[in-house]
């Protein structure tokens, strides 16, 4: 059974920071990997697509690598912005197109 | 944003009474899927559809079931609400395998 761990749970950081979230899967027979921002009470919007056979995507001030042969994947925010505070989740396609969720990231960007 | 549309959008219901929670896109996709999203559990996935008609169970399908008559509409049904299916639940699609999945706004539903 997939298992995909998120790292840290939850991180503060002042405005302007640069930071790395993680995320880790255990078995590498995946298909792609999508990361997702989710605001308090809101739905899940998708951020980024990397298929399996991509090492990273770039969107903005986000990038997103993949290294799937050690079942693990970042995600790189540049000058973060109060505006990125939200929980951010990322998700391993596999099987039957089905995603297998982690349980997020929760940020907070201070002033 | 995607089409997607979930009603209602928040429910209270009394255990032991049936619900059904509607999940309706535009964008003629032909997966869908119905996630619970509880705290400590993150999202898992009840039933998920490849097609009309075509339907399969997920993660935690126990005490839920699902329709699809129709590319547009996936109907996820509690035939009997216990309180331990309160949750939020969201409807989720995507148009191929291996295609970006997008989700709905969720529903916030309360078994009392």
């Amino acid at each position: 059974k997939q298992e995909v761990t998120q790292i840290p749970a939850a991180l503060s950081v002042p405005e302007g920071e640069n930071l790395v979230l993680n995320c880790s899967f255990t078995d590498s027979a995946i298909y792609n990997l999508q990361w997702f921002r989710q605001d308090p009470g809101k739905g899940l919007t998708s951020l980024l697509l990397i298929q399996s056979s991509q090492r990273e995507q770039t969107s903005g001030r986000l990038n997103a690598s993949l290294d799937k042969s050690s079942g693990r994947s970042t995600l790189y925010i540049a000058a973060s912005q109060p505006g990125d505070s939200a929980t951010y989740l990322c998700a391993v396609t596999g099987g039957g197109n089905k995603l297998t969720f982690g349980t997020g990231t929760q940020l907070k960007v201070e002033l | 944003d995607a089409g997607i549309t979930q009603s209602p959008r928040h429910k209270v219901t009394e255990t032991g009474t049936p619900v059904t929670l509607r999940c309706h896109q535009t964008e003629n996709h032909r997966y869908m899927y119905w996630y619970r999203q509880d705290p400590g559990h993150g999202l898992r996935l009840i039933h998920y559809s490849y097609g009309v008609k075509d339907t399969d169970k997920g993660e935690v399908s126990d005490g839920y079931s699902v329709s699809r008559s129709k590319t547009e509409d996936f109907l996820l049904t509690l035939e009997s609400a216990t309180s331990s299916q309160t949750s939020v639940y969201f409807c989720a699609i995507s148009a191929g395998e291996n295609t970006e999945a997008f989700f709905g706004q969720g529903t916030r539903l309360t078994v009392v």
